[in-house]
């Protein structure tokens, strides 16, 4: 059963702050995803890697910086948190092997920038 | 890019009738179309999906159609229950840099009504 955790379900941070949210997954996948959620606007692509220390920008990448040093971890890195950052974060997760497309998401982390 | 549409924002159906929701894609180069299922407060996950060398697809209650010449494919829920209530989101995606890299709409909330 594939497993992607997170490292906080909800969080509060004060503008300009630096703000880590973790992303694991115990399944040896080679891609993950970082999301944001938002009321009518569905899921927007903030970053992705295709493997370990590999990253490309998704839709959405300003204000956010990524970093996979191992396989089963991705994070995401608020530079400096601003209010229209608050939302809420998802992580998902994807195997190449097999030639299955299905993408595995976290819980999600509600984030609040005050 | 890639920009995908999704109709309606919510759909409100009786139990036992049909809910129909349909997405737009804009980017014929798009070949594989998965649709994710959000109960409230919880992960999506995926319910089905199809490629773009089929035109349909169904798995016991649901089932999803494609046109490539249009560029449309629907959602399609037969003998609705309470248990369908969530909110759907369709998605796009074609081969990114060794990820297959989904583009979603905005999602749909579908109310089942008892």
């Amino acid at each position: 059963d594939v497993k992607v955790t997170q490292s906080s379900r909800y969080l509060v941070k004060r503008t300009g702050e630096k703000v880590f949210l973790e992303c694991v997954q115990d399944m040896d996948h080679e891609n993950m995803f970082w999301y944001r959620q938002d009321p009518g606007l569905g899921l927007r692509l903030i970053y992705f890697s295709y493997d370990v220390k590999m990253k490309e920008k998704g839709d959405i990448p300003e204000g956010y910086s990524v970093s996979r040093e191992k396989k089963e971890r991705f994070s995401l890195i608020l530079e400096s948190a601003s209010t229209n950052q608050t939302s809420m974060y998802l992580c998902a997760s994807r195997s190449v092997v097999g030639g299955g497309y299905e993408q595995y998401f976290g819980p999600g982390t509600r984030l609040t920038v005050t | 890019g890639e920009n995908v549409e999704q109709h309606p924002s919510t759909l409100s159906v009786q139990e036992g009738d049909s809910a129909v929701i349909k997405c737009t894609y804009s980017d014929s180069a798009s070949n594989y179309f998965p649709w994710y299922k959000q109960e409230l407060g919880k992960r999506p996950q995926l319910i089905i999906d199809i490629r773009s060398n089929v035109g349909e697809k169904k798995d016991q209650r649901i089932a999803v159609t494609l046109n490539k010449t249009a560029k449309h494919f629907s959602l399609h829920i037969t003998e609705t229950q309470p248990e369908d209530s969530a909110v759907y989101f369709c998605a796009a995606s074609r081969r990114n840099q060794g990820a297959q890299k989904l583009v979603f709409g905005q999602g749909t909330r579908l109310t089942i009504n008892p």
